[in-house]
This record gives C-alpha cells, sequence and structure tokens, in this order.
C-alpha cells in the first residue's frame, strides 16, 4: 500500500508564478516530512523538511506546509524558476525508525518561460 | 568532490548472473542507506548500516541479496541469480546521526542495472 501519495504526476507552471505540489501520507507515526528534487541521471537533492510540531518552514523560495488533521502537506515554490524543473519527491519517516525514508511517486514539474 | 559516489553507473547484465555495486559515502557519515527505485515510482528502501551493523532490511531485499559494510566505510550490495524484475536504479544514502531530529540522506547517483 502507498503511504505516501503524491496524485498529480506532472505540473507546469509560468517561470516567475507560484508552483504548489501536494502529498498526502497515512501512516499517523510519520513525525518528519521531506521534499526531495531530483534531475535525470542523479540521485535525489535534499530541498526542505518539516517536523510535525511545525506547521510552516520557509527556506528562501520554497515554503512547506503541514496539515496534519488532513495528513497533507505542500510544497510552494515562489517565484518559480525554470532551473526548478525537476522531480519533487514527498518522503516521509518516523524519527524513532532509523530514518527509513517512504517516498511518493513524484511529481514532473515543468516550468515554462 | 566529497558526495556519496556510486559505482558502475550502469551495469547490463544477463539474466542468473551474479552483480555487485559499491558505494562511497560521504566520509564521516556513520549511516548508509540503500534504496531502490524502478521506473515511475519513489526510492524504496530496502537496508541500512549504522556504521558497520546492518540494522533493518527490507521484505524487497530477498535471500538473492546481500548487502556488506565491513569496515563501516564503503558498502556492497549484491544480487545473486538476478532476475528480469531486479532491473532498477540503486540509489545508495548516506548521513550523519547525530541524535538530533534533522538527519538528512545524501543520495549518489545511483546505480542503473538492466537485466537482459
Amino acid at each position: 500500500d502507498q503511504q505516501v501519495k503524491q496524485n498529480s504526476p506532472s505540473l507546469s507552471v509560468q517561470e516567475g508564478r507560484i508552483s504548489i505540489l501536494n502529498c498526502d501520507y497515512t501512516n499517523s507515526m510519520f513525525d518528519y516530512f521531506l521534499w526531495y528534487k531530483k534531475y535525470p541521471a542523479e540521485g535525489p537533492t535534499f530541498l526542505i523538511s518539516i517536523s510535525s510540531i511545525k506547521d510552516k518552514n520557509e527556506d528562501g523560495r520554497f515554503t512547506v506546509f503541514l496539515n496534519k488533521s488532513a495528513k497533507h502537506l505542500s510544497l510552494h515554490i515562489v517565484p518559480s524558476q525554470p532551473g526548478d524543473s525537476a522531480v519533487y519527491f514527498c518522503a516521509a519517516t518516523s524519527t524513532g525508525g532509523g530514518n527509513k525514508l517512504t517516498f511518493g511517486t513524484g511529481t514532473q514539474l515543468k516550468v515554462e518561460l | 568532490d566529497t558526495g556519496v559516489s556510486q559505482n558502475p553507473r550502469h551495469k547490463i547484465t544477463k539474466r542468473g548472473q551474479n552483480v555487485t555495486f559499491r558505494c562511497d559515502p560521504i566520509s564521516e557519515h556513520n549511516r548508509l542507506y540503500w534504496y531502490r527505485q524502478t521506473l515511475g515510482q519513489g526510492p524504496e528502501f530496502l537496508t541500512y548500516f549504522q556504521n558497520e551493523a546492518q540494522l533493518e532490511k527490507s521484505r524487497l531485499l530477498s535471500d538473492r541479496f546481500s548487502a556488506e559494510r565491513p569496515k563501516g566505510s564503503f558498502s556492497t550490495l549484491e544480487i545473486q541469480r538476478t532476475e528480469q524484475g531486479d532491473s532498477a536504479m540503486y540509489l545508495c544514502a548516506s548521513s550523519y546521526l547525530d541524535g538530533g531530529p534533522n538527519e538528512k540522506l545524501f543520495f549518489g547517483s545511483g546505480t542503473q542495472l538492466s537485466v537482459l
């Protein structure tokens, strides 16, 4: 069963606009959430994370929001840039469990000029 | 470059052959993870080490798979009697566990395995 779901396989956004990537999870034991970005032929690169004790974390153009009651998180990128075009993976873990990450299936973001 | 290094980048093998992949983690990282990624899916956890101890293995890791980290530095992942279903990208990641909540995994570029 898919414990972390990214229901949008792709997203296209114009340069300068906001990109919103969504992620849902089912496992109530998850208490730490991460976003990774992946370019072709490279491994995933850590982008931003959030602990379940917070509902928002911001780092430059990237903000992650967590809604625990809805078991939903989202990544906002503003303004979007062409270099942001990549596959974005949502991941979750329970911090007492060896930091074994459970990943979603990814969302391909394309930022167009 | 002091990132996670994986070799080879690509491996093509015939069904039934054995293959071995190597991962060199970031220096001084005490945790090392192996993940597998197939087309259209996210990475799936296989196993992880803390120093030289293998602490957990996923049920995805059948008895044809074995991983080692003999000196707590580099790691190898061996697949015996490969099957076509083993075709995937095998990713290695490392991290430094300091007891804090913000352990971050750094991934290598992966080894792409194709079993013919």
